[in-house]
């Protein structure tokens, strides 16, 4: 079964670029999870949405930062402008329902110059 | 951020050996959850605890939700080269309330 698929894998960005990264839950999945991953602070969970609607953006660092859930299927995490501040690992994570188990895709790695 | 006590921070043993790990807090949880993560890759689930007192076992895995709901540890029996990684607990109230531990780095020597 596929789990939840993220894009770009990698990448890497110039200082006030717009990043704007991908995420694919899994099938079924009515929940979406954006989490960020640094030496410093570890995973911290960003934004969640259920059934589509976003419902916690308090973990959202900055105005800069913005997500969307169009439908049941995708969602994207954008960052506009960029800083070097924002290097990190971002993860998306999918569960069944709100509280259920997360499930967590291979992340996207990324560096602002 | 981190809000759990995760201990140790790292493991160094030799294949065969079991492993234990355990995360503690002040705070109560719902539930604990025991991920594994390797590098370059995301957190991949290992095992959920849903209810005090609860004894999970996957494979060679064992996990506990503690009593108290406070704590919960992972156990690894007769590990092998490719235990190697860094495992997370979670400790989750509700979910916009869901704490990482900083990780135990294992590495397993052939």
């Amino acid at each position: 079964d596929a789990g939840v698929i993220q894009s770009p894998r990698h990448e890497v960005t110039e200082m006030g670029q717009e990043v704007t990264l991908r995420c694919k839950p899994i099938s079924g999945h009515n929940s979406l999870f954006w989490y960020r991953q640094t030496m410093m602070r570890g995973l911290e969970l960003l934004i969640y949405f259920n059934n589509n609607v976003p419902i916690d953006d308090s973990g959202m660092p900055e105005d800069r930062f913005s997500a969307k859930m169009p439908n049941a299927s995708f969602s994207t995490l954008k960052i506009q402008p960029s800083e070097p501040r924002d290097s990190a690992v971002y993860f998306c994570a999918s569960s069944f329902n709100l509280g259920g188990a997360q499930y967590f895709g291979p992340g996207t790695r990324l560096l602002v110059l | 951020g981190q809000q759990l006590n995760q201990s140790p921070q790292s493991m160094f043993i030799q294949e065969g050996e079991d492993v234990s790990m355990n995360c503690t807090s002040s705070s109560i949880f719902n539930t604990w959850l025991w991920y594994k993560q390797d590098p370059g890759e995301g957190p991949v689930l290992l095992i959920a605890l849903y209810k005090a007192g609860e004894l999970t076992s996957n494979g060679r895995l064992t996990a506990q939700f503690g009593i108290t709901r406070k704590d919960s540890f992972l156990n690894i029996s007769a590990s092998i080269p490719s235990d190697v990684g860094i495992y997370f607990c979670a400790g989750q109230k509700k979910v916009e309330d869901m704490r990482f531990g900083a990780g135990t780095r294992l590495t397993v020597k052939p």
